[in-house]
């Protein structure tokens, strides 16, 4: 079965500290990796990642995908207090199937 | 607002009641999907409908539930005779291409209570 393991589960920084948080998965037929950024509600898309080895980036957020070692990252840098959230990371696979599994998330605090 | 919009942010029933959960998608996509998703946990998949067809179902989604989306438009979500490991948040999703090809937006999703 499809399984998506993330790491730390919780993590506590404070403002102005770098982050890196891990993604692991089992999937048959990888096609995509995607980041989302849960708050109070909605998950919000931050990134997807199909290509091993290309960084994507949006301000203090960045990520990278290693097929090799079936992973991924997410690096926060100078963190603010308002990167508290739980970030998900979901996989999604070749087979035709439209869902994505979605790990469990890292709850990320960062206090002033 | 040109968002996924979903209907009540909350509810809270008694235990074998019957609930209804509704989701008004992006305009112009023509895929949905419904997920649980409870505490500590990331959502689960529960159904996929594209256009007005449900294409796919998951194993949790049982007989007590049931989906529509009748106009290919907006969706509901029934479920009945509610049990307590109902309490959730469902999450309603859409997007405008297959979902490993361009991800999700996600509505705010709306809370179940089972008391």
């Amino acid at each position: 079965e499809d399984k998506v393991v993330q790491s730390p589960l919780s993590l506590v920084v404070h403002e102005g500290d770098t982050v890196t948080l891990n993604c692991s998965y089992e999937v048959t037929n990888f096609r995509s990796l995607l980041w989302y950024k849960q708050e109070k509600k909605a998950p919000t898309f931050l990134f997807m990642l199909t290509s091993s080895g290309i960084e994507k980036k949006s301000g203090r957020l960045s990520s990278i995908l290693d097929k090799k070692e079936l992973s991924s990252i997410l690096n926060i840098t100078a963190t603010q207090t308002g990167d508290s959230a739980i970030y998900l990371c979901a996989v999604a696979d070749q087979t035709g199937a439209n869902n994505l599994f979605f790990g469990t998330g890292t709850r990320l605090t960062v206090i002033p | 607002d040109t968002g996924v919009s979903q209907d009540p942010r909350h509810k809270i029933t008694k235990r074998g009641q019957n609930v209804t959960f509704r989701c008004d998608p992006i305009s112009e996509h023509n895929r949905l999907y419904w997920y649980r998703q409870t505490l500590g946990q990331g959502p689960e998949f529960l159904t996929y409908f594209q256009n007005e067809a449900q294409l796919e179902k998951s194993r949790l989604l049982s007989d007590r539930f049931s989906a529509e989306r009748p106009k290919g438009s907006f969706s509901t979500l029934e479920i009945q005779r509610t049990e307590q490991g109902d309490s959730a948040m469902y999450l309603c999703a859409s997007s405008l291409g297959i979902a490993r090809h361009y991800g999700y937006t996600f509505g705010s999703g709306t809370r179940l209570t089972v008391v």
